[in-house]
């Protein structure tokens, strides 16, 4: 399967601990994003690369997120000291210029 | 800047009917326009975009989608529904650099025997 990969696929945390989800886009994906979707809610975007660059972080990422793609192939997301407002479903896309997006099958994230 | 509005938030159609998924925008612009689907447990899945051209775009699995600019509609259809497509359905739209999509809040299909 060439596809987005993510890992790990739920992830169950007590409040206040802190998280890395990974993500592995398709190999020649130089674009990579990272968007949350709660239930009932159409995915929301938090932060986007192209290769190693970060080059957008929505509001929503506060001080507690921090994302990461160091040599602009895998990207890993770390929630720091989580909070119950945190549990919602963590998506990873990539593609390539004007093509679409494709995203990989999420982290599920409860925070207890 | 661009967004989009689902004003639906379940459709039900019966296998074999056709269906419909409605999805208007609002745009500063020529439109970019995107649907997904979702199944349960998944990521979103690419169905079709509407760059330019026909207002009629044809995309995935039997899904197309018009492109209505009085209307500033863009809805998707299919003239025959399946049970297999109840899923989670939502549209978009590019804002900001990067490509990055902003959303709608999703229409849930459901198809019934």
């Amino acid at each position: 399967d060439t596809g987005v990969s993510q890992n790990p696929r739920h992830k169950i945390t007590k409040r206040g601990q802190n998280v890395t989800f990974r993500c592995d886009p398709i190999s020649e994906h130089n674009r990579l994003y990272w968007y949350r979707q709660t239930l009932g809610q159409g995915p929301e975007f938090l932060t986007y690369f192209q290769n190693e660059a970060q080059l957008e972080k929505s509001r929503l990422l506060s001080d507690r997120f921090s994302a990461e793609r160091p040599k602009g192939s895998f990207s890993t997301l770390e929630i720091q000291r989580t909070e119950q407002g945190d549990s919602a479903m963590y998506l990873c896309a990539s593609h390539e210029p004007s093509s679409p997006l494709h995203f990989g099958n999420g982290t599920r994230l409860t925070v207890t | 800047a661009q967004s989009v509005a689902q004003p639906e938030d379940q459709v039900n159609v019966a296998e074999g009917n056709p269906l419909t998924v409605k999805c208007t925008y609002s745009v500063s612009g020529n439109p970019y326009l995107f649907w997904y689907v979702q199944y349960p447990n998944r990521g979103l899945q690419f169905l079709l975009k509407y760059i330019t051209g026909d207002n009629l775009v044809k995309g995935s699995y039997g899904f197309e989608a018009e492109f209505n600019k009085s209307q500033t509609s863009f809805h998707l259809k299919k003239p025959s529904a399946l049970v297999s497509d109840s899923a989670l359905y939502f549209c978009a739209a590019p804002t900001g650099g990067g490509n990055k999509l902003t959303f709608g809040t999703g229409t849930q299909l459901k198809v019934e025997l």
